[in-house]
């Protein structure tokens, strides 16, 4: 099982470009997540998704657009990058019973915008 | 406003030892809190979980404790081990059904051989 692929690893963008980071996973998960770590913040959730379809905001949506058409894949999107933006993302599935499962991460994608 | 604090920015622990890791929270509406280890260039990976009807949760070298008047728990690793040097953040959420997780900022703990 290769669990929660992020493409790219790295990325560096000037401010006002476009881009998707992708996601996929390989486990059937029905919910998928992404979060951004900033340094002394922890993990903040950007958007999520409970099945395919069906997607809805978190803590700090802005500037950033979800799609889920197939329960494998959820892409996120930032639509005219700012460097704000800058920092490392990371996508998370699980099943329903992810109290006691927990989240599945990826290794992440750093993101820098100059 | 940050829901849930992890006060101690790093913690050295000799090998073999415990190694005992706090988290206090704001919200009382948290019922389930998660433990998550996460070491450089990965993402986090899950540890240990608990609900609000438990006090302790034990899985292996791992257990958390959970004082909820208190809004605090604590996760103990015993004994500790050189691969447990690592960042530990904890989370919470409001329901068993609830998406959205709230995390600490983590503790860098680091193993002293």
């Amino acid at each position: 099982n290769a669990g929660v692929t992020q493409t790219p690893k790295f990325q560096v963008l000037k401010t006002g470009q476009s881009m998707t980071l992708q996601c996929a996973q390989d486990m059937n998960h029905e919910y998928m997540s992404w979060y951004r770590q900033d340094p002394g913040m922890g993990l903040r959730l950007i958007h999520y998704s409970v099945g395919a379809g069906i997607t809805d905001q978190g803590e700090v949506p802005n500037g950033y657009n979800v799609s889920r058409s197939t329960t494998e894949d959820f892409p996120l999107r930032l639509l005219s990058a700012a460097p704000s933006q800058t920092s490392v993302y990371f996508c998370a599935s699980s099943k329903y019973d992810r109290i006691n499962y927990g989240y599945t991460f990826g290794s992440g994608t750093r993101l820098t915008v100059v | 406003d940050q829901q849930v604090k992890q006060n101690s920015p790093s913690l050295s622990v000799q090998e073999g030892r415990i190694s005992i890791l706090n988290c206090d929270y704001t919200n009382s509406m948290f019922d389930y809190f998660l433990w998550y280890k996460k070491y450089p260039a990965e993402g986090p990976t899950f540890l240990i979980s608990i609900s609000s009807i438990k006090d302790k949760n034990e899985d292996g070298r791992f257990t958390v404790f959970l004082n909820k008047s208190a809004k605090h728990l604590s996760l103990h690793i015993v004994p500790s081990q050189p691969g447990d040097s690592a960042v530990y953040f904890c989370a919470a959420s409001p329901n068993f059904g609830n998406e959205k997780l709230t995390f600490g900022t983590g503790t860098r703990l680091t193993i002293i051989p």
